[in-house]
């Protein structure tokens, strides 16, 4: 089956520095992937969708300088928090549509900023 | 964005027991899909409708698209304690695209 690979797994970094997630489509090339926020107890609010070759679409009220996305191949995006703060703090996860319109996780990402 | 009305939130059962969780909204949506996260893990797809009245088992699992195209529900028939976590739907429409998530159902089963 199709398999998302998301890296790292938690990652805790200083406040005002930038960290970078990888989300990989492994066995499939995904024009599209997605990126998720969600906090304890929530559920998972779509923040923007990753194009291959294009600009990222990002949902209203996201900051699309501070969450950069870069989707320079049709395996790999990229979501770079800049400039981190605590309440930047959350679980992120990528999601990558295969070819049979199926829609598969990666494993997530928990943020730390201290 | 819009979600969807995901019900109900939380669960408490006995092993053994069996399980019945909804999904609905106010838009017709042409995939629905029902999704279980673990802590610190990723949601992983459970079962996915393409068709509506469309029913669907997995095992234990059974799931259906309402005719209306605008709900589903989850089944968990013989729950058992590896059954806990948090359940959530997800409804696409449009191109496919755009894909809205419910709230979630936690589930917990006591031995």
């Amino acid at each position: 089956g199709a398999v998302v690979s998301q890296h790292p797994s938690r990652v805790i970094c200083k406040s005002g520095t930038s960290v970078k997630i990888e989300c990989r489509s492994l066995d499939f090339q995904a024009t599209t992937m997605f990126w998720y926020r969600q906090f304890p107890k929530q559920s998972l609010m779509l923040m923007a969708t990753s194009n291959e070759g294009s600009k990222a679409t990002y949902e209203q009220g996201v900051e699309k300088d501070k969450f950069l996305i870069n989707h320079a191949s049709l395996t790999l995006s990229t979501l770079t928090v800049t400039s981190a703060h605590p309440e930047d703090s959350s679980f992120y996860i990528c999601s990558a549509q295969d070819s049979n319109y199926g829609y598969t996780f990666g494993s997530g990402t928990r943020l730390t900023v201290v | 964005g819009q979600q969807l009305n995901q019900s109900p939130q939380s669960m408490f059962i006995q092993e053994g027991e069996d399980v019945s969780m909804n999904c609905t909204s106010s838009s017709i949506f042409n995939t629905w899909l029902w999704y279980k996260q673990e802590p610190g893990e990723g949601p992983v797809l459970l079962i996915a409708l393409y068709k509506a009245g469309e029913l669907t088992s997995n095992g234990r699992l059974t799931a259906q698209f309402g005719i209306t195209r605008k709900d589903s529900f989850l089944n968990i028939s013989a729950s058992i304690p590896s059954d806990v976590g948090i359940y959530f739907c997800a409804g696409l429409r449009g191109n496919n695209n755009d894909m809205r998530f419910g709230a979630g159902t936690r589930l917990t089963v006591k031995p």
